[in-house]
């Protein structure tokens, strides 16, 4: 079956630090979700690519989709403390989203 | 409300005991979706709603596992015969195909 491959596992950085994330999958998807979970909650929606080559800008975040459609990146510029969390792709096909096993982010103030 | 709730947030069984967990998802959501999550470990698909559509049950990990949505609108997971490998925080996501999942805040399930 489908399987999402995430790196790093974990990410510790200093504030102000760069922070990447990437995403990779056996098949090609048809959209990749991207989502938040900071510790203790729950999976926070932050954004969906469907084009390939796609990129997305959120303020410091940068989600890319590659040609391929089978990998993803998120890319967070000068990280801050608030940044701090799991981050999940979720590739689909379909209706399903198979979801990696996420990165966990954290910042050092 | 003004997002998915679920019920209870903690249960504590001991083994072999069934349970239920409850999902209410945003009025209107037409697809519902439930996940497992380990301790550190990512989102296990276990089975997915959608309208009147026959559900996709291929991620209930054995048949102690099922679902059912009454009304395309609440739904509820049980798990009978509980075991000690099932311990970990159900979710449940609700949404509109293809776009976001709205998840709720989980049920931290402990078998003792």
């Amino acid at each position: 079956g489908q399987q999402v491959m995430q790196i790093p596992q974990y990410q510790h950085v200093q504030e102000g630090e760069d922070f990447t994330t990437y995403c990779n999958s056996s098949t090609t998807l048809s959209n990749i979700q991207w989502y938040k979970q900071r510790p203790g909650g729950h999976p926070v929606f932050l954004i969906q690519l469907v084009k390939s080559g796609e990129v997305k800008k959120q303020k410091r975040l940068t989600f890319q989709f590659g040609e391929a459609k089978k990998n993803s990146s998120l890319h967070i510029t000068a990280t801050q403390t608030t940044d701090v969390g799991t981050y999940f792709c979720g590739g689909g096909s379909n209706y399903k989203l198979t979801f990696g096993k996420g990165t966990l982010l954290t910042v050092n103030p | 409300g003004a997002g998915v709730s679920q019920s209870p947030s903690n249960k504590v069984t001991e083994k072999g005991k069934d349970v239920e967990l409850r999902c209410d998802p945003i009025s209107g959501h037409t697809a519902l979706y439930w996940y497992r999550q380990s301790l550190g470990q990512g989102l296990e698909f276990l089975i997915y709603f959608q309208g009147n559509s026959a559900p996709d049950k291929s991620g209930l990990p054995s048949d102690r596992f099922s679902a059912e949505r009454t009304g395309g609108s609440v739904s509820t997971l049980t798990i009978q015969r509980t075991q000690q490998e099932d311990s970990a925080v159900y979710l449940c996501a609700g949404g509109f195909l293809p776009y976001e999942q709205y998840f709720g805040p989980g049920t931290r399930l402990t078998v003792t």
